[in-house]
């Protein structure tokens, strides 16, 4: 069975702090996707990774892609109260299928 | 409008009731999810749909029917509501990019 742990679970910070959520696997996937969801709404996607040591940006968001294709990280840099949410990792199960983490839950207070 | 949309958006049901969760998404996208999303679990699949009728059980089928007559519709029964499948539902359609997901449906069973 795939699993994706997600660390840490919860995270509070103050607006302008750097952080890095982290997305880990035994297992090797093929891309991993990260979302964001917003209390009351279904994740969003932010980014997809799919080469060994592949490095996204996003404006102040940053993913990295783990060189074996088992672990992911997302860094945000100078937070603001916009990104609160829950982060959600999600690695490909086969063709069309994906497994999601049990996320981060990330508030940044003002 | 274009999209994913999820009817009711709040539902509450009694024990042994038979109940259904309305996906419909504008996109004609073949693949379509169902996934419950519980504190500490994170996003678990139930049932996934490859295109009009053909469907396949997920992680946690057990008291689940689907069925996809159109690719358009997903509906999501629970036959005989139980406790434990008070959560929150969501459906996904996935296109080129990866997974859109609707706004969800929250489910109380009492």
């Amino acid at each position: 069975t795939q699993l994706l742990e997600q660390s840490p679970q919860f995270l509070s910070i103050q607006e302008g702090e750097n952080l890095t959520v982290y997305c880990n696997s035994s297992s090797v996937f093929s891309s991993l996707q990260w979302y964001r969801q917003e209390p009351g709404e279904g994740p969003v996607l932010l980014v997809t990774v799919v080469t060994g040591g592949e490095v996204k940006k996003l404006k102040r968001l940053t993913f990295q892609f783990g060189d074996a294709r088992k672990d992911s990280s997302l860094h945000i840099t100078a937070a603001q109260p916009g990104d609160t949410g829950l982060y959600l990792c999600a690695g490909a199960s086969g063709t069309y299928k994906y497994i999601f983490g049990t996320g981060t839950r990330l508030k940044v207070l003002a | 409008d274009a999209g994913i949309t999820q009817s009711p958006r709040y539902k509450i049901t009694e024990t042994g009731r038979q109940v259904t969760l309305m996906c419909h998404q504008t996109w004609s996208h073949s693949y379509m999810f169902w996934y419950r999303q519980d504190l500490g679990h994170g996003l678990r699949l139930i049932y996934y749909s490859a295109a009009a009728d053909i469907t396949d059980k997920g992680e946690v089928p057990d008291g689940y029917v689907v069925s996809r007559s159109k690719t358009e519709n997903f509906p999501l029964t629970l036959e005989s509501a139980t406790r434990s499948q008070t959560s929150v539902y969501f459906c996904a359609s996935r296109g080129q990019h990866g997974y859109t997901f609707g706004s969800g449906t929250r489910l109380t069973v009492v």
